[in-house]
């Protein structure tokens, strides 16, 4: 069951910051936000995950809102390989499986 | 390099046939999972284990069946009994615990049945 909000599609230019948006309005004290990526016939990569504090590494940054409601990826420099399907997933410790929406098709434009 | 690979990349079965697709991984990780994606969808968990010789259904695992003999290796059997056979098929490994939703996944395997 879809426990996020994304748009559907957004647009970036090349070299500069790409902020995804995620709306979990009712995300719960023991979920975790998840954001994955799936490049076109590719299998989906996991980029990167938080609980409450913000996140960094080698490939993004996840910053939560303080009542963990929505959350922000944010690829610093896109470029053109970030072109993808984005996907903010909530998962709550213990459960069985992650739950892929339809994520955002993020375009990255030269 | 360790990693999940999936063979075919593609693959053609007429229909009322089985098939059986591959994963195998040599990451060392006790879980694995098989998804299906439909055009334009997201994925769907068709099946899941968590550990060698056990298995569980996933949200659709009507039409399919799997085993889990090794640790490395998963496969998927796509029975005649699944409607709507045709799709993309992606493996995925965990090593479980606190990090089973780090998914690794496989390149995928495109199912077409005609």
């Amino acid at each position: 069951d879809a426990k996020t909000t994304q748009p559907p599609s957004m647009d970036c230019a090349e070299g500069r910051a790409a902020n995804l948006p995620c709306n979990h309005s009712t995300i719960s004290g023991n979920e975790y936000v998840y954001w994955y990526r799936q490049i076109h016939s590719q299998g989906p990569q996991y980029i990167i995950h938080g609980l409450k504090n913000n996140e960094t590494n080698e490939m993004a940054s996840l910053i939560i809102t303080e009542d963990r409601k929505s959350s922000t990826l944010i690829l610093p420099h896109a470029t053109l390989r970030d072109t993808a399907v984005y996907y903010c997933i909530v998962v709550q410790t213990g459960a069985n499986n992650l739950f892929f929406g339809t994520g955002t098709r993020l375009t990255v434009i030269p | 390099d360790g990693g999940i690979t999936q063979s075919p990349k593609y693959l053609f079965r007429k229909e009322g046939q089985n098939v059986t697709l591959s994963c195998e991984q040599n990451l060392n990780h006790d879980a694995m999972y098989w998804y299906r994606q439909d055009p334009g969808q997201g994925l769907r968990l068709i099946y899941y284990s968590q550990i060698v010789n056990d298995f569980q259904k996933g949200d659709i695992a009507e039409g399919y069946s799997v085993s889990r003999e090794k640790k490395e290796s998963f496969p998927l059997t796509v029975t005649s009994a699944q409607k709507n056979p045709t799709a993309f098929y992606l493996c995925a490994s965990s090593i479980g615990g606190e990090l089973t939703y780090e998914q690794y996944f496989g390149p995928g395997t495109r199912l077409t049945v005609t």
